[in-house]
C-alpha cells in the first residue's frame, strides 16, 4: 500500500527566504506526481506534476524535484511571498491509477 | 473554462441525518473523483468514474456511502446516516482521461459538520 508523507507538517519563515518542501513515498512505481497548494476554505490547485520518466519541472518561482528510486519528491520555492502561504499537498498516481495524498506542509509566509 | 462545481458549500446536519452533495465535472472530462478531507490530513479517494462506471470505491464505506454517476456527467454523493466522524470536507474532482499523464482538477468542495 502506497504511503506519502510530507515533512515538516508546518513551517514559517520570513519573506524574501528560499525554502523547500518535502515529500516521500513508499513504493517507486508511480506514474506521476503532483503538488498541490490549498487555500484555507478552498480547494485544491495544481501547481505542478512530474511524469514518472521526468527529473523536474518548474513553473515561476517554483520548482518540483522527483528521484523515484529513492522516493522523494521536494517542493522549491524562490524569493518567497506571503502571499505564498497556504497547505502544500503532494499526491502520487500508484499502480492503480489512484492518487495518493500526503498531509501537507502548513506554510506561513511572515512580512 | 469553468471548473468543477460543487453544492452545497456548507452544511450542517444532525447525526443519523442523510445528506447528498452535488459534483458538476469540467466540461469533457471523463474521469470524476470523489475525495473526503477531515481537518489537518491530506485527502483521501472515496470513489473514481470513468464515464458512469465505477472504477474504485475501495475506501467508501458502503454501509452508509452511495453515490452515482448519471449520464457519465454530473454526481451526486450521498451520506445516510451521517456519523460525527463523517464531518469533513468532500471534494470533487475530474481529470481528461484516465491516465497517467492528466492533471487533476478540483472544486473548492463542500464542507459538512455533524452535530
Amino acid at each position: 500500500k502506497q504511503e506519502v508523507t510530507q515533512i515538516p507538517a508546518a513551517l514559517s519563515v520570513p519573506e524574501g527566504e528560499n525554502l523547500v518542501l518535502n515529500c516521500s513515498f513508499t513504493d517507486s512505481a508511480i506514474y506521476n506526481l503532483q503538488w498541490f497548494r490549498q487555500d484555507p476554505g478552498k480547494g485544491l490547485t495544481s501547481l505542478l506534476l512530474i511524469q514518472s520518466s521526468q527529473r523536474e519541472q518548474t513553473s515561476g518561482r517554483l520548482n518540483a524535484s522527483l528521484d523515484k528510486s529513492s522516493g522523494r519528491s521536494t517542493l522549491y520555492i524562490a524569493a518567497s511571498q506571503p502571499g505564498d502561504s497556504a497547505t502544500y499537498l503532494c499526491a502520487v498516481r500508484d499502480g492503480a491509477q489512484k492518487l495518493v495524498f500526503g498531509q501537507g506542509t502548513r506554510l506561513t509566509i511572515n512580512p | 473554462e469553468a471548473g468543477v462545481a460543487q453544492s452545497p458549500r456548507y452544511k450542517i446536519i444532525e447525526k443519523r441525518q442523510s445528506v447528498a452533495f452535488w459534483c458538476n465535472p469540467i466540461s469533457g472530462h471523463a474521469t470524476l473523483y470523489w475525495y473526503q478531507q477531515i481537518l489537518g490530513q491530506g485527502p483521501k479517494l472515496l470513489i473514481q468514474f470513468q464515464n458512469n462506471g465505477v472504477v474504485d470505491d475501495s475506501q467508501l464505506p458502503k454501509d452508509r456511502f452511495s453515490a452515482e454517476r448519471l449520464k457519465g456527467v454530473d454526481s451526486t454523493l450521498k451520506i445516510q446516516p451521517a456519523k460525527l466522524e463523517d464531518s469533513a470536507v468532500y471534494l470533487c474532482a475530474s481529470s481528461l482521461v484516465r491516465g497517467r499523464g492528466n492533471t487533476i482538477y478540483f472544486g473548492e468542495g463542500s464542507w459538512l459538520t455533524v452535530v
